[in-house]
This record gives structure tokens, sequence and C-alpha cells, in this order.
């Protein structure tokens, strides 16, 4: 079965804070994608990346980065967090072909106060 | 225009209807489409994708395709309580950038 682990359930932190979300993905999927969940705005796409340290912007990347440096590994960072970060962030992961399709984590709920 | 629309619902069907779910995208090279079912505090999970016209049965659940009027809609037969959730459809374009929908939300009652 395909694994994906986000590693945290649960987070809450202060306004200002540099906070790193981790997603590890165990099946070698070229693809890793980070969504953030809100009511009514469905799941919005933050970054996607293709392979190692390649990245591609999403709809929704400002006060955003991320990091790959390993295939298994993508992570996403909030630079200075503030409270309308304040989401559920889906981390998913795809083989690297068009006809497929993608795996997501148990998501990580953030709350910025 | 967003690139891919979603009626948000609720649809609400009784026990033992069809439920039909509705999706229209905006990018004429999108290539492949997909249906995701997600319940109340979970993760989205696939239940279908398709890549080519027509229609794609599996179980309860067919799935059509028509890329002349950028369409695509989930047909769920016999729906069961079971089923009530949000059902999220996504698209990838000529990358695999997979955009979502806002889902919608769909309700069966006994």
């Amino acid at each position: 079965d395909v694994k994906v682990t986000q590693s945290s359930r649960y987070l809450v932190k202060r306004t200002g804070e540099k906070v790193f979300l981790e997603c590890v993905q165990d099946m070698d999927h070229e693809n890793m994608f980070w969504y953030r969940q809100d009511p009514g705005l469905g799941l919005r796409l933050i970054y996607f990346s293709y392979d190692v340290k390649m990245k591609e912007k999403g709809d929704i990347p400002e006060g955003y980065s991320v990091s790959r440096e390993k295939k298994e590994r993508f992570s996403l960072i909030l630079e200075s967090a503030s409270t309308n970060q304040t989401s559920m962030y889906l981390c998913a992961s795809s083989w690297g072909q068009t006809e497929t399709e993608a795996f997501f984590g148990q998501g990580t709920r953030l709350t910025v106060v | 225009q967003k690139e891919v629309e979603q009626n948000s619902g609720p649809l609400s069907v009784p026990e033992g209807a069809i439920a039909s779910l509705n999706c229209t995208y905006s990018d004429r090279v999108s290539q492949s489409f997909f249906w995701y079912r997600q319940y109340s505090g979970k993760s989205p999970e696939l239940i279908m994708s398709i890549y080519s016209n027509g229609d794609k049965e599996d179980g309860r659940f067919t799935a059509q395709l028509n890329k002349a009027s950028q369409y695509v809609s989930l047909l769920i037969r016999d729906s069961q309580p079971s089923d009530s959730a949000t059902y999220l459809c996504a698209v990838t374009g000529n990358t695999d950038k997979l955009i979502f929908g806002t889902g919608t939300r769909l309700q069966v009652f006994p």
C-alpha cells in the first residue's frame, strides 16, 4: 500500500514563527503536492514538485516556500506564519506520468494564534 | 474563470436513487480526470479515473467524459447513506499538476 505520512496531525504556532510541515512518501513517486483546504474553497494547490529540487508554483504560493532535497520528502515552509494561514494542509504524491492517481497524507491541521 | 468548477451542493438523493455529480474544466489540453471522495475529517481518496471520451464503469460508479464539451461527470447508482460525502473533481493538463474543484456535497437519506 502507498503510504504518505505527514509529520504532525495538529500544530499550533504563533504569529511570525517559521513553520515546517513535512511529508514523506514510500512509493518512489516522482510528483509531490502541497494543498490547503478551507471550507467552501476546496483544495487549493500551493506548490507542486515533479522531481528532486524541481518545483512549480500552484494557485496560492504567497507566504509559502518548499524544499525537496530527497525524492521521498517534500517540505512546506511558512516563512512567517500569519493567522490567515490557519488551515488544513494536505500532502499528496503520484507517479511521474499523466495517467496517474494521487495519494494523500492524513493532513495537518495548523492553527496560527 | 476557475479551472475546475463544481456545484457545491448539497445534492440530496433518496437511498437507492442515482446521484449525478458534474464538473466542468477550462483548460482544453486537460488529459486526465479524477473523482475523489472525502468524508468529513478525512483525506480525499480516489474512486474513479478516466482518460478518454466515453463512459467508464466500476461497480456502482460510472465516470463520463466529454472533452469537446469540457465536461466530466460521476454517476452513483443505488446510492447508499454511506455514500454521503464530498466528491471532488480533479484534472491534470500536459503536466502532472493536479487541480481540484471545490467539491460537491452529497447527502443520501434513508
